[in-house]
């Protein structure tokens, strides 16, 4: 069974700083890994995905995401924040025994401080 | 070109009523995806369906809840005799023919607020 552990349900950074949200997960067959990115009373928007392709993958709005299978990690960051990512973010994995059917975290909030 | 429309955006349904929730795919897309979101928590899968069909509905709850998407109109979750625990949002996501497999990351419509009172 797959899982995601996203490390702080809240981060909060000052703006133009580096954001570095984490993420780890659990799976027992090669991973496919996404970013979600949710504002309030709204859907999920997808930031980037990791297909096995690159190990580094750019997304939109700047956001870009490492995946390191050493570390089973898949951490999401942004060199400068901007006041407008502020939101919460969900790291999901989804794998060749899970299908189309995703496994989301719970969730990372957060904050830019002028 | 519309996305992933989901209808009602909020819907308040006393205990013991039944709540309809329809959500209309992307135009061409022929997969649908519903989840929950509790609150303070992550989206939980609940069911996979194509046209006419269900594909995977390893993650509804084994009463009161029940998903179909028929040959023409939306895709409709339907929640009989709703407790308080039902509340949630609710999210519907599709994708187009051919990606049902893994690593296709679908759009997500903007989810309907279920309250139930």
């Amino acid at each position: 069974a797959q899982s995601v552990t996203q490390l702080g349900s809240h981060v909060s950074v000052s703006e133009g700083a580096l954001v570095l949200l984490r993420c780890n997960y659990s799976s027992s067959v090669p991973p496919y890994l996404f970013w979600y990115v949710q504002y309030p009373n709204q859907g999920l928007q997808l930031l980037l995905k990791y297909t096995s392709a690159a190990t580094l993958v750019k997304g939109i709005n700047g956001f870009e995401a490492e995946f390191k299978k050493s570390e089973t990690s898949f951490h999401l960051t942004k060199p400068s924040a901007h006041m407008s990512d502020a939101a919460e973010y969900f790291c999901a994995v989804s794998d060749v025994t899970s299908g189309s059917r995703l496994t989301f975290g719970e969730g990372t909030q957060l904050t830019v401080n002028p | 070109n519309a996305g992933v429309m989901q209808n009602p955006r909020h819907l308040v349904r006393r205990r013991g009523q039944e709540a309809r929730l329809r959500c209309s795919p992307m135009k061409g897309h022929s997969h649908v995806y519903w989840y929950r979101q509790l609150p303070e928590e992550g989206l939980k899968f609940m069911v996979y369906l194509q046209k006419e069909n269900i594909i995977d509905e390893s993650g509804m709850p084994k009463e009161r809840f029940s998903a179909e998407f028929p040959k023409e109109g939306p895709s409709i979750l339907r929640i009989q005799q709703v407790v308080r625990g039902d509340s949630a949002a609710y999210f519907c996501a599709s994708s187009p023919p051919g990606t049902g497999a893994v690593g296709y990351g679908y759009t997500f419509g903007s989810g309907t607020r279920l309250t139930v009172v």
